[in-house]
């Protein structure tokens, strides 16, 4: 199956430093998404981006579906930015259906 | 007020007995999810349900069950037969079941003792 893999693992940053967080994938995707995982596991979304670059706020993202890549950009960080990064890619797993694979995350803390 | 209602978010539970974790959705999405989640681990995919009646396993279905009676319900049962059931559990729906953005409950974190 497609492997994902987030970089890096973890990452410390003092409060507003910038960050960028990677994920590679193996194989072609439908689409990605990114999610942050708060301290009590809530995992909310912060990007449906098959392809292109968006941007909310202090965060953007960029996908090149073309080389299987990503790259989640933090701005400036808040200690609310702490918690678990996670990216997830569609593919194809037969019979009309698709399914996501998760990367392992990346650990962000942000320390005043 | 719309959304993913898990429930309960926490539960304990002594070894051998069987346990449903509850996930409701008013969001008329078709396909829900069951992941787990292991302490500094991603997610991996339990079961999935795409439409009424119909139901899938995924990558870690062994010693779990599901049923999809209604579109809004989508029940886990954790049973006996599952050797390591300590885990994060997160139900997850989609509107489409192919490039549909993926939406999270809470989570239920289940201990057995």
């Amino acid at each position: 199956g497609i492997q994902v893999e987030q970089s890096p693992p973890d990452l410390i940053l003092q409060e507003g430093a910038n960050s960028t967080l990677r994920c590679n994938f193996s194989d072609s995707v439908n689409n990605l998404q990114w999610f942050h995982q708060n301290p009590w596991g809530q995992l909310i979304n912060l990007f449906y981006i098959p392809s292109g670059t968006k941007q909310n706020g202090r965060l953007s993202a960029t996908t090149v579906a073309t080389e299987r890549y990503s790259l989640l950009y933090i701005s400036s960080s808040q200690t609310t930015d702490s918690g678990v990064y996670f990216c997830a890619v569609d593919t194809y797993s037969g019979a009309g259906s698709y399914q996501l694979t998760f990367g392992k995350g990346t650990k962000l803390s942000v320390i005043p | 007020d719309g959304g993913i209602t898990q429930s309960p978010k926490y539960l304990f539970r002594k070894e051998g007995q069987n346990v449903t974790l509850s996930c409701e959705q008013n969001l008329n999405h078709d396909a829900m999810y069951w992941y787990r989640q292991d302490p500094g681990q991603g997610l991996r995919l339990i079961y999935y349900s795409q439409i009424v009646n119909d139901f899938q396993k995924g990558d870690i279905a062994e010693g779990y069950s599901v049923s999809r009676e209604k579109k809004e319900s989508f029940p886990l049962t954790v049973t006996s037969a599952q050797k390591n059931p300590t885990a994060f559990y997160l139900c997850a729906t989609r509107d489409r079941t192919n490039t549909g953005e993926l939406f999270f409950g809470e989570g239920s974190r289940l201990t057995v003792l």
